[in-house]
Formats: C-alpha cells, structure tokens, sequence
C-alpha cells in the first residue's frame, strides 16, 4: 500500500511569489492534514480537509489556504511568500470512520520549501 | 486543546532503557495518547498509541497512570539508530487542531 505522497519534495522562491503543494492521502484515508515545520516553531497545525470540507484551522494568516479534491487529494497555497515561510511542509492522513479519524497519523515525507 | 509539555533533550547509551514522559494536564477525556518518532528531513511516524494504563508494542511501551495526566514512553535497549525526536500528541476521532509539542531529541550515545 502506497504511503502519503508529497511533491514537489524541494522547491525555491523568492520573496512575494505563490507557491502550491500537494499531498495524495493513503487510499482510502478520507482526512487530510498539513502543517508547517520550522526550527524556531516546531511543527505547528495548518489546517484539517475532511471530504473536500476544511474541517479546523490554525492559526496562520489567510496568505495560507488548502484545499480537497473528490479523490481526497490535498493542495496547500501560500500566496505572496515571506522569508518566514521557509520551512518544511507535512501532509498527513488518517482514517475515519463516520467522519471521526480513528487512529494514527500517516505522515508524508514533506516539501522543504525554500524563500530567498 | 491538550497543551504537552516534554524534555527538549535526553542522553543515553546505546542498550540502555529510555523513558521519555510527557505532561498532559488539560488532556479530554475521549483523547487517546499517540507518540511519534521523527528524523531529521522526514515526517513524524507513529510509534504506540494508549488510552490508560500499558500497553505495548514491537517497538515501544507506553504507561499512562490513572489520571491520565502524564505518559511516559518507554524504548528498551536503544540503538543508534533510535536517536530522533519524539513527539507526544493528545489525539481523539473529533476534528480538532492538532498540537503538537516541542518534543524531546533523544541522543543515543556508543
């Protein structure tokens, strides 16, 4: 069974460009989730897709945005990028049963992203 | 939300016992207790998961006392290869932001 997918793994920008991830789910994972990774901040909580629903947000500026595809394949945007933004990207998903995720956690290896 | 609180690091020698606990004093009452390894450049992956008392794995065990405020995990005879970050995370079926803590880098020393 595949793992989580993520591209692209390594990505460089600079400073007010956009920039798009993706993240394909396990199959059968119905709940997608990002964060965000950086030394100073740990791994901090983006946001939860759930059937092409964002379910909860952290709390990050509206510069970050996601979203969910029927396949329950996830995009993450961030728009007008800033120095800070570098990081490393994680899309995890889990299963649900009845829309509640009934376990563990199933991380993608990430996309380190780069802002110069 | 369940705030953790964990060592930021810890030291120990190849073959040695390591218990990492974690303080969870807000933790709700349907959260179950998940605990992650992570290594540099990669995603968390899961290691055990626990609601109260032990359990135990291929890999891990992991004691929650009855209150169910702390929980410490327990990796037997580490190797080199064990040294990573690990994470503690309060986790229940609900949709909820997911708070992860700072974690704790083990070391593991030959």
């Amino acid at each position: 069974k595949a793992g989580v997918t993520q591209t692209p793994r390594y990505l460089i920008k600079t400073r007010g460009q956009q920039v798009t991830l993706s993240c394909s789910p396990i199959s059968g994972h119905r709940s997608v989730s990002w964060y965000q990774q950086t030394p100073g901040q740990g791994l901090q909580f983006l946001f939860e897709y759930f059937s092409e629903t964002q379910r909860n947000k952290g709390n990050f500026p509206g510069r970050f945005s996601g979203r969910q595809f029927s396949n329950s394949r996830s995009e993450m945007n961030v728009s007008t990028l800033e120095l800070g933004d570098s990081a490393l990207y994680l899309c995890a998903s889990s299963l649900t049963a009845g829309g509640l995720n009934t376990g563990e956690l199933f991380f993608g290896e990430g996309s380190r992203l780069t802002v110069l | 939300l369940a705030k953790t609180t964990q060592p930021i690091s810890m030291d120990s020698y190849e073959g040695q016992e390591v218990n990492i606990t974690c303080s969870h004093n807000n933790i709700a009452t349907n959260d179950y207790i998940t605990w992650y390894q992570q290594f540099p450049s990669q995603g968390p992956r899961f290691i055990i998961q626990g609601y109260k008392t032990k359990v135990t794995n291929e890999v891990a065990s992991l004691f929650i006392p009855a209150d169910r405020k702390s929980s410490t995990l327990s990796l037997p005879r580490v190797s080199l290869s064990d040294t990573a970050v690990y994470y503690c995370l309060p986790l229940n079926g609900s949709a909820r932001q997911l708070t992860f803590g700072s974690g704790t880098q083990l070391t593991v020393l030959p």
